[in-house]
């Protein structure tokens, strides 16, 4: 069984901070590594995709870092908003059969 | 552009009534997905198809049935629905390992 792992579970921040989450996966067979943002109500939107050990994507105040041997992901929020607060979902993808797999998500609260 | 369209939005039914949740895409996207959303459990995978013509199971595929009829349809079939399967169900697709585009959801109630 796949499980990919997000921690923390939930995190409430003022605005202005900085905040960051991890996403662990299982590195044998790895292919990608999806980041997606999910506000209340709607449907997930991709932030990222990364493919190879060592990779950085960076969109506005966010970004993320991708450690394929290890298994591990960090996604990166600067100067924290309260239109940043949403859920963050990771999901790995594998290669043998083409399967996506979801962690459960970080829920971020930014109070202002 | 339409994307990713799933119908019904929302949907209300008994234990052991059966129903099809349907899901279309436009962008020709190869692999479609079906998951289930419920609190603090993210999204779980169903039931995949990598491609027209296969369909595999994920991590909770037990009560639930699939079709991928042509490239752009691929449903999901509860025979008979169980209160377990209260969930928003969500339809996605996806060009291969590139990012997933994802449908509205299906509020599904079963009482």
């Amino acid at each position: 069984i796949l499980n990919v792992e997000q921690s923390p579970q939930s995190l409430h921040v003022q605005e202005g901070d900085s905040t960051n989450f991890t996403c662990s996966f299982p590195s044998s067979n790895f292919y990608a590594l999806h980041w997606y943002r999910w506000e209340t109500a709607k449907s997930p939107e991709a932030l990222f995709v990364m493919t190879l050990n060592g990779d950085e994507k960076k969109k506005g105040r966010i970004s993320a870092t991708l450690n394929t041997k290890e298994g591990y992901s960090y996604l990166y929020i600067k100067g924290s908003q309260p239109e940043d607060s949403a859920t963050y979902l990771c999901a790995s993808f594998y290669n043998q059969g083409g399967k996506l797999i979801f962690g459960q998500g970080t829920e971020l609260s930014v109070k202002p | 552009n339409a994307g990713v369209t799933q119908t019904p939005k929302f949907q209300v039914l008994k234990t052991g009534q059966s129903m099809t949740l349907q899901c279309a895409q436009d962008m020709n996207h190869n692999s479609m997905y079906w998951y289930r959303q419920d609190p603090g459990m993210g999204l779980r995978l169903i039931y995949y198809s990598a491609s027209e013509g296969t369909t595999d199971k994920g991590e909770v595929p037990n009560g639930y049935n699939v079709s991928r009829l042509n490239k752009r349809e691929f449903s999901l079939r509860l025979e008979s629905a169980a209160p377990s399967q209260t969930s928003v169900y969500f339809c996605a697709s996806s060009p291969g390992e590139r990012p997933q585009h994802f449908g509205d959801g299906t509020r599904l109630s079963i009482l």
